[in-house]
């Protein structure tokens, strides 16, 4: 069965600090992995990646694929109040397209 | 630009009641998903359909049925309401692109079984 798994589950941080985000996965016939954020209501999306070690990033975010150890990270630097959030990985399919997503990340900033 | 169209946004049942999740995207896409969010979780895959015709078991399908109607309606059906199936209801669909942001959420639906 398709898994993916997000750590931790919870981070509280410091206005201003770095956090690193990890998603890994199990899954068969990869196709692509995602990032989204969710606030309040639908998550939205934040990167897709598809290649091992190419960097996709996004003002204050980054993200970062390992497909030899399964793996990713979502970087946030310089965090803001706004990035409070729970941030979610979610792995797809080839074939079926079948799109698992993991526990997600809640992201709680202090100013 | 509707995108993803769910409804209804809320609804509260009495335990065995039934009931049924209405979603329609207006983008051709082949792919739609309904995936259920609990408090603190991330979203559990119910029911997706890869294409017109298809439907398939996700993580969590027990208690739910679903139909593919046609290419761009994918309904969910709860045939007797449990309080375990208080949740967030969330629809989407994919265009099954290579590159990109490929999948497209409706706003959810809030059910609260009693």
């Amino acid at each position: 069965e398709d898994k993916v798994v997000q750590s931790p589950l919870s981070l509280v941080v410091h206005e201003g600090d770095t956090v690193t985000l990890n998603c890994s996965y199990e899954v068969t016939n990869f196709r692509s992995l995602l990032w989204y954020k969710q606030e309040k209501k639908a998550p939205t999306f934040l990167f897709m990646l598809t290649s091992s070690g190419i960097e996709k990033k996004s003002g204050r975010l980054s993200s970062i694929l390992d497909k030899k150890e399964l793996f990713s990270i979502l970087n946030i630097t310089a965090t803001q109040t706004g990035d409070s959030a729970i941030y979610l990985c979610a792995v797809r399919n080839f074939g079926n397209e079948k799109l698992t997503f993991g526990t997600g990340t809640r992201l709680t900033i202090i100013p | 630009n509707a995108g993803v169209t769910q409804t209804p946004k809320f609804q509260v049942l009495k335990t065995g009641q039934s009931m049924t999740l209405q979603c329609a995207q207006d983008m051709n896409h082949n792919s739609m998903y309904w995936y259920r969010q609990d408090p603190g979780m991330g979203l559990r895959l119910i029911y997706y359909s890869a294409s017109e015709g298809t439907t398939d078991k996700g993580e969590v399908p027990n208690g739910y049925n679903v139909s593919r109607l046609n290419k761009r309606e994918f309904s969910l059906r709860l045939e007797s309401a449990a309080p375990s199936q208080t949740s967030v209801y969330f629809c989407a669909s994919s265009d099954g692109r290579s590159s990109g942001n490929t999948i497209y959420f409706g706003e959810g639906s809030w059910l609260t079984v009693v």
